[in-house]
C-alpha cells in the first residue's frame, strides 16, 4: 500500500519553527486531513493532533497542524530540545480501505 | 486510566505462528474501532489491521492479507491478533491502538508494545 510522503529529516535551531510536511492525495490526506503522531525511541507513538487538525487535551499550542489540498503540515514553535525525535502522519485512506502512515520525519534542534 | 497492555510476542521459527494479546482497561473496546499497528527494527510505523465497533468492518495491510487475524472479546475487554505462516519480515514491535470515537480522526491509546521475532 501507497504511504503518505514525509521528508526524512528537518534541522532546525533552537526557539525557531520547524514546518514539516505529509503529502498524500486525494483519496487520503486530500480528502480525510492527517493526525500527527510523535515518537522517542523505544516508546510508542503519542497522538498530537486529530485530522480535524484539533489537539487532544495535554498537548502544548506549541504544535499545531494545518492542511493545504493534498499536504498536511504540523508546525512546531519555539523549539525545545526535547522536541529533537521522530514525528509521523497518518490519514485514512477511502480507496484502499486502509490506515497509511508516512515514512517519519527525524526533527534535530540545532 | 486509559491504558492498553499487549502480550504475546516472543521468538518464534519462521512458519509458526503467534497470537497477540491486548488488554484495554479504563474503556470497552467495544466502543472504538481498534487496530494493530507495527514497527520493524528501525524503521516506519505500518499499519496492519483494524476492526470497527460492531466487528462488521474488519481491514488488513496488503501484505497481511491471509496470515494475519483479528478478533476482539467484549467480555474480555481485549484486542487480539493471530499470526500465521511467520516470516522474518514480520519481525517487529507489534502496538495495540484506540482510535477516537469520531470516525478516522486518529489512534489516540497507544499500547506499549509486544515484539515478535522470527528467526531459526
Amino acid at each position: 500500500q501507497a504511504g503518505l510522503t514525509q521528508p526524512p529529516s528537518v534541522s532546525k535551531g533552537l526557539r525557531q519553527t520547524a514546518t514539516l510536511t505529509c503529502t498524500g492525495n486525494s483519496n487520503n490526506v486530500g480528502n480525510q486531513g492527517a493526525a500527527w503522531l510523535q515518537q522517542y525511541q523505544g516508546h510508542p507513538p503519542k497522538l498530537l493532533s486529530y485530522r480535524n487538525n484539533n489537539r487532544p487535551s495535554g498537548i502544548s499550542e506549541r504544535f499545531s497542524a494545518s492542511r493545504s489540498g493534498n499536504t498536511a503540515s504540523l508546525t512546531i514553535t519555539g523549539l525545545q530540545p526535547e522536541d529533537e525525535t521522530d514525528y509521523y502522519c497518518s490519514a485514512w485512506d477511502s480507496s484502499l480501505s486502509a490506515w497509511v502512515f508516512g515514512g517519519g520525519t527525524k526533527l534535530t534542534v540545532l | 486510566e486509559v491504558q492498553l497492555v499487549e502480550s504475546g510476542g516472543g521468538l518464534v521459527k519462521p512458519g509458526g505462528s503467534l497470537r497477540l494479546s491486548c488488554a484495554a482497561s479504563g474503556f470497552t473496546v467495544s466502543s472504538h474501532s481498534m487496530n494493530w499497528v507495527r514497527q520493524a527494527p528501525g524503521k516506519g510505523l505500518e499499519w496492519v489491521s483494524s476492526i470497527d465497533t460492531s466487528t462488521r468492518y474488519i481491514y488488513y495491510g496488503d501484505s497481511m492479507r491471509g496470515r494475519f487475524t483479528i478478533s476482539r472479546d467484549n467480555a474480555k475487554n481485549s484486542l487480539y491478533l493471530q499470526i500465521n505462516s511467520l516470516r522474518a519480515e514480520d519481525t517487529a514491535v507489534y502496538y495495540c491502538a484506540r482510535e477516537d470515537q469520531r470516525w478516522a480522526y486518529g489512534m489516540d491509546v497507544w499500547g506499549q508494545g509486544t515484539t515478535v521475532t522470527v528467526s531459526s
